[in-house]
């Protein structure tokens, strides 16, 4: 039951590098997301999709793209990383339909430390 | 204005001893879930209970059951018989929207539940 993986588990970037976090996910699920947590201040939420092809931006968008080519596969990407997006971040996905409460299914979290 | 508000940076009790955790949130939306996630030292997010805004009755998993009052907009999680095991970051977090409409969530801060023996 691998359920939702996100790679890599830790990294350290220097300001101006890219780099991509990797989530996929074998529920067969549509919804896929990915939050940034903070100390202090919760769980923020950065961009998400809602299936195959279609992506939105969540809270904290800026500074971060994704893209969706399969349902298993939700990358998120930093172009050019700077001390702010120092963070953990949580990619996370769920059953999306009728009938469906939104219980969000999570990886295990990537720390991402940016000098 | 905050959407979800957990008041108690962190909270201790006792092992056996009941701990109610508060949250309280913000929505013009009838129809919105509420939900508890628990965050262990190991980081993980583990789902503890979900509240519907229609539900009729509290929910209940195990020891943990969720004390929901509609008109003052409060989603308590309360956990009996409190263990080691339970020390942990607790966040509440909520839907806007119906049931399939969004699975978008919105966090509150968290409140550091610590259990001594």
């Amino acid at each position: 039951n691998a359920g939702v993986t996100q790679t890599p588990k830790f990294q350290v970037l220097k300001t101006g590098q890219s780099m991509t976090l990797q989530c996929a996910q074998d529920m067969n699920h549509e919804y896929m997301s990915w939050y940034r947590q903070d100390p202090g201040m919760g769980l923020r939420l950065i961009h998400y999709s809602v299936g195959a092809g279609i992506t939105d931006q969540g809270e904290v968008p800026n500074g971060y793209n994704v893209s969706r080519s399969t349902t298993e596969d939700f990358p998120l990407r930093l172009l050019s990383a700077a001390p702010s997006q120092t963070s953990v971040y949580f990619c996370a996905s769920s059953y999306y339909g009728t009938g469906t409460t939104g219980e969000l299914f999570f990886g295990e979290g990537s720390r991402l430390t940016v000098l | 204005a905050q959407k979800i508000t957990q008041t108690q940076p962190g909270m201790f009790v006792q092992e056996k001893e009941a701990v109610t955790l508060d949250c309280t949130y913000d929505t013009s939306d009838p129809s919105y879930g509420l939900f508890w996630y628990k965050q262990p030292s190991s980081g993980e997010m583990i789902f503890l209970i979900y509240q519907g805004s229609y539900d009729q009755q509290n929910a209940t998993e195990g020891r943990y059951s969720l004390n929901f009052q509609k008109a003052r907009k409060s989603a308590n999680l309360v956990i009996s018989a409190s263990q080691l095991g339970d020390s942990a970051m607790y966040f509440c977090a909520m839907r806007e929207g119906a049931e399939g409409s969004t699975d978008k969530l919105i966090f509150g801060t968290g409140t550091r539940l610590q259990v001594f023996p």
